[in-house]
């Protein structure tokens, strides 16, 4: 059965204090490994998508990374503005993106 | 180019009333996703289109819900006879073809009392 494991549950960081998510997956033949930001109330809003092992993405203070078995999303000086829940989900066999339940992020000035 | 939007953004109902959403897709956009999401879990799939044929459906789509999406454009969700455990946030989502990554809306909010 596809499954997505999201660690931690929750995370609170100094502004400035760079840390890193991770994201463990056991999906059989991946397509695809997105990554979203969720605001409070609103919709995943898209930040990466990582199609195999090895591949980087960066947008801005984020860097998400890909191996055979998880991804990471790093976070180097974070603001607060950058507090949001992060989700992991992969695309495998099916049509449906398969979730974590997400890492919620608090960043204090 | 805007994005995927979905109305109401809330609805508050009674149980065993029936409710409908919509969801407007990002233009050009053949596949179109319906999810559900609850407090502190990530969304779960309910079912998907592909232009205006329904290709896939969840176990967690139950008889009371059904989806349509007329003319490969908006889509409907509606809820029928609707229960306190279907209280959550609906999210659509749609993508465009071959392309796999899915742009969420807002998401509407449903509580049934």
């Amino acid at each position: 059965e596809d499954q997505v494991t999201q660690s931690p549950e929750a995370l609170r960081l100094q502004e400035g204090e760079s840390s890193s998510l991770n994201c463990s997956y056991t999906v059989s033949g991946l397509r695809g490994l997105f990554w979203y930001r969720q605001d409070p109330g609103k919709g995943p809003e898209f930040l990466f998508t990582l199609y195999s092992a090895g591949e980087e993405k960066e947008k801005e203070r984020l860097k998400a990374t890909l191996t055979k078995k998880e991804s990471f999303l790093h976070i180097t000086a974070p603001k607060p503005e950058d507090s949001a829940t992060y989700l992991c989900a992969v695309s495998g066999a099916g049509t449906a993106l398969i979730f974590g339940k997400g890492t919620t992020l608090s960043v204090s000035s | 180019d805007t994005g995927v939007s979905q109305d109401p953004r809330h609805k508050i109902t009674k149980r065993g009333q029936n409710v409908t959403f919509r969801c407007d897709p990002i233009s050009e956009h053949n596949r179109l996703y319906w999810y559900r999401q609850t407090l502190g879990q990530g969304p779960e799939f309910l079912t998907y289109f592909q232009n205006e044929a329904q290709l896939e459906k969840s176990r967690l789509l139950s008889d009371r819900f059904s989806a349509e999406r007329p003319k490969g454009s908006f889509s409907t969700l509606e809820i029928q006879r609707t229960e306190q455990g279907d209280s959550a946030m609906y999210l659509c989502a749609s993508s465009l073809d071959p392309t796999d990554t899915q742009y969420f809306g807002p998401g509407t909010r449903l509580t049934v009392l």
